[in-house]
């Protein structure tokens, strides 16, 4: 079935870096955009980024661009989020979730468990 | 900046009808979609598109988006129903992607 494993989270120390790693199956990576989605500790949903089929398109939230960088390897099945400069701020869990777009509209159909980074 | 607003908490009986607002200017012109999560779960997709159910999302849960206010309703409402819910939205002019800050749902 369609599903899509996160790892790679853990204890980071401030200004520290770390990469998660989003493993996709049941479905062709190809076929679509893939986001990052984060939850900080009793807080809401933020969107962090999101990559295009093939990988030119991507774009970032402003609380993380220049810091985050969002790539996929397609062969591979898999998605990946390459974070540096941490801090207390993005502490969350860090979703990664399959996405539907067009002109118009774009949400997210498939997201995975989720890997929580804790930066202290 | 492009911001949907929600309530932070709607109470509703057993049985009866909640309606979750989610707010943003010129909203009806955008899809807006929602996400249920209930505690220590990922969220999961009940609208997408303003109206629209995956599948295997019951059909009590309805959606509509108009003006500056979009809306999903979930109709004879059970305790299983408990969660936080978020609407999002797409800004076609950032091409960024916009959360609410989520509703939490009880069922007392």
């Amino acid at each position: 079935q369609v599903q899509l494993v996160e790892s790679g989270g853990g204890l980071v120390k401030p200004g520290g870096s770390l990469r998660l790693s989003c493993a996709a199956s049941g479905f062709t990576l190809s076929g679509y955009y893939m986001t990052w989605i984060r939850q900080a500790p009793g807080k809401g949903l933020e969107w962090v980024s999101y990559i295009g089929n093939s990988g030119t398109t991507i774009y970032y939230a402003d609380s993380v661009r220049g810091r985050f960088t969002i790539s996929r390897d397609n062969a591979k099945n898999s998605l990946h989020l390459q974070m540096s400069s941490l801090g207390a701020d993005d502490t969350a869990v860090y979703y990664c979730a399959r996405a539907i777009e067009a002109r118009n509209y774009f949400y997210m159909d498939v997201w995975g468990k989720g890997t929580t980074v804790t930066v202290s | 900046s492009f911001e949907l607003t929600q309530p932070p908490s709607v109470s509703v009986s057993p049985g009866q009808t909640a309606s979750i607002l989610c707010s943003g200017d010129k909203l009806g012109n955008k899809y807006v979609s929602w996400y249920q999560q209930k505690p220590g779960q990922s969220p999961v997709l009940v609208i997408y598109q303003d109206s629209q159910r995956p599948s295997g999302i019951p059909e009590r849960f309805s959606g509509s988006n108009s003006g500056d206010t979009a809306t999903l309703s979930i109709s004879r409402t059970q305790a299983m129903d408990e969660g936080d819910y978020y609407c999002q939205a797409w800004n076609t002019t950032t091409a960024t992607v916009v959360f609410g800050g989520g509703t939490k749902l009880t069922v007392l």
